[in-house]
């Protein structure tokens, strides 16, 4: 596809379920990021992956979040005992360059909005 | 802590006005300022870069400055569409590069009336 695409769109889940979150990215792109934005917050970062390598996962908020990128290429956020202050847009970035990622245009897909009730 | 601070936090104009945007931000080093556009329900969408030796940049009727001296940086909207109604989100990043070099700010949510 021509851009970052994620799956599900939305999803809703009841306190205590697992979720998993899809991030197809652009082909080729060798960063990967996730961001967890709020409602009326800008994106607020959770991890990075430089190929299937995770190299910062210093904003994952606790152990409950998981992000794998097993083959560098589709990343998988997964989500366990789900509650409720984890509902959000949960956005994916990828991007051309790796070291100095910040210099490099970043791609947002559209998001997953999750509900947890 | 790096901040990137925006304002106003939500506008109201009618069609085919101007208005600007302003996006004051603490972060240091300082690398690059952009300016992204997010329709509801989208990800965020690239419409500036800026690095430290540049002070102003323009796409299509979108026009960002930006003060490195006085860590300001506006983004001004020209012959305004019902299309340019979103939020506008300023990011800062810094000369380290990490990852969670990049700082979002809140966003000004802009609606545009006919």
């Amino acid at each position: 596809g021509a851009g970052v695409s994620q799956s599900p769109r939305y999803k809703v889940a009841k306190r205590g379920q697992d979720v998993a979150l899809r991030c197809d990215p652009i082909s080729g792109h060798v960063s990967l990021f996730w961001y967890q934005q709020a409602l009326g917050q800008g994106p607020e970062f959770l991890t990075y992956f430089q190929n299937e390598a995770q190299l910062d996962k210093s904003g994952l908020p606790s152990d409950r979040f998981f992000a794998e990128r097993p083959e560098g290429s589709v990343s998988t956020l997964k989500i366990q005992r789900t509650q409720q202050e984890d509902s959000a847009v949960y956005l994916c970035a990828s991007s051309l360059g790796r070291l100095g990622v910040t210099t490099y245009e970043q791609y947002f897909g559209p998001g997953t909005r999750l509900t947890v009730t | 802590k790096n901040q990137v601070e925006q304002s106003p936090q939500s506008l109201i104009i009618l069609e085919g006005k101007n208005c600007t945007l302003q996006c004051n931000y603490t972060v240091s080093p300082f690398s690059n300022l952009r300016w992204y556009k997010q329709d509801t329900g989208r990800g965020p969408v690239s419409l500036t870069i800026m690095t430290f030796s540049e002070n102003t940049k323009s796409n299509g009727r979108y026009t960002a400055t930006l003060d490195a001296d006085t860590k300001q940086s506006s983004l001004h909207i020209t012959a305004s569409q019902l299309s340019d109604s979103a939020s506008y989100i300023c990011v800062v990043s810094v000369i380290s590069g990490g990852a969670d070099g990049l700082t979002f700010g809140k966003g000004t949510h802009l609606i545009i009336q006919p």
